[in-house]
């Protein structure tokens, strides 16, 4: 089992609809959680950051975490063909590690 | 925001040849220092972790002897590839930690593109 899994798409999706992109991770542990965005050749840029139970919203972009189910979404809302890209997730494992440890990535086109 | 910068941001060199990477925290101070490698449609893995003025920590698998980390200072991090192989050709990406951040946050360089022929 990897540690943080996600589907690696493509997640099609229509310009101004929401998208959804789901993460699972396998460390109970696991205290923070992160959303990044990756464009093709490029590394990637931080879009948001839970670490509480619950949703957090950031303009069209929610983070929803459920640690009792080891799950974590993203929700882009009025998604724009400019949000094509791969969408990583990452998982900070505990305090004694710094590092973060990534999905596999989710690649999402925006079909204008 | 912080700002991470990589040097160079692509190189191509011949098999066993090494390569200098260098990453650079510009506008904050960072004692620690992730160094990852992307292959094409993959995910970013952790090579190793490099804290300033001591040795780096290296991930399982990751060979200590090939890929040669110095954190010399609390903005720069370099990363040597040495006896290069096509096999190495990858994207290399730094990413660095504020020293007086609150958060968790990584801040990642744009990274090296690295071609061995």
């Amino acid at each position: 089992q990897k540690e943080v899994e996600q589907n690696s798409g493509p997640l099609s999706v229509p310009e101004g609809a929401i998208a959804s992109l789901n993460c699972t991770y396998s460390d109970r542990g696991s205290q923070s959680f992160f959303w990044y965005r990756q464009y093709s050749g490029k590394s990637p840029e931080l879009i948001m950051f839970i670490y509480s139970n619950g949703d957090k919203e950031d303009g069209r972009f929610t983070a929803q975490l459920n640690k009792a189910s080891q799950y974590v979404s993203l929700l882009i809302r009025d998604s724009q063909p400019s949000d094509s890209a791969t969408y990583l997730c990452a998982v900070k494992r505990d305090p004694g590690r710094r590092a973060l440890t990534f999905g596999s990535g989710t690649r999402l086109q925006v079909q204008p | 925001g912080a700002v991470v910068s990589q040097h160079p941001s692509w190189v191509i060199c011949k098999s066993g040849t090494s390569v200098k990477i260098e990453c650079r925290s510009l506008d904050f101070q960072a004692t620690t220092m992730f160094w990852y490698r992307q292959f094409p449609k993959q995910s970013l893995m952790l090579m190793a972790t490099s804290n300033e003025g001591s040795k780096a920590t290296y991930e399982q698998g990751v060979e200590k002897d090939k890929f040669l980390i110095n954190h010399a200072s609390l903005t720069l991090s370099t990363l040597t590839v040495t006896s290069a192989h096509p096999e190495d050709s990858s994207f290399y990406i730094c990413s660095a930690r504020d020293l007086a951040g609150g958060t968790y946050e990584q801040y990642f360089g744009p990274g090296t593109r690295l071609t061995v022929t």
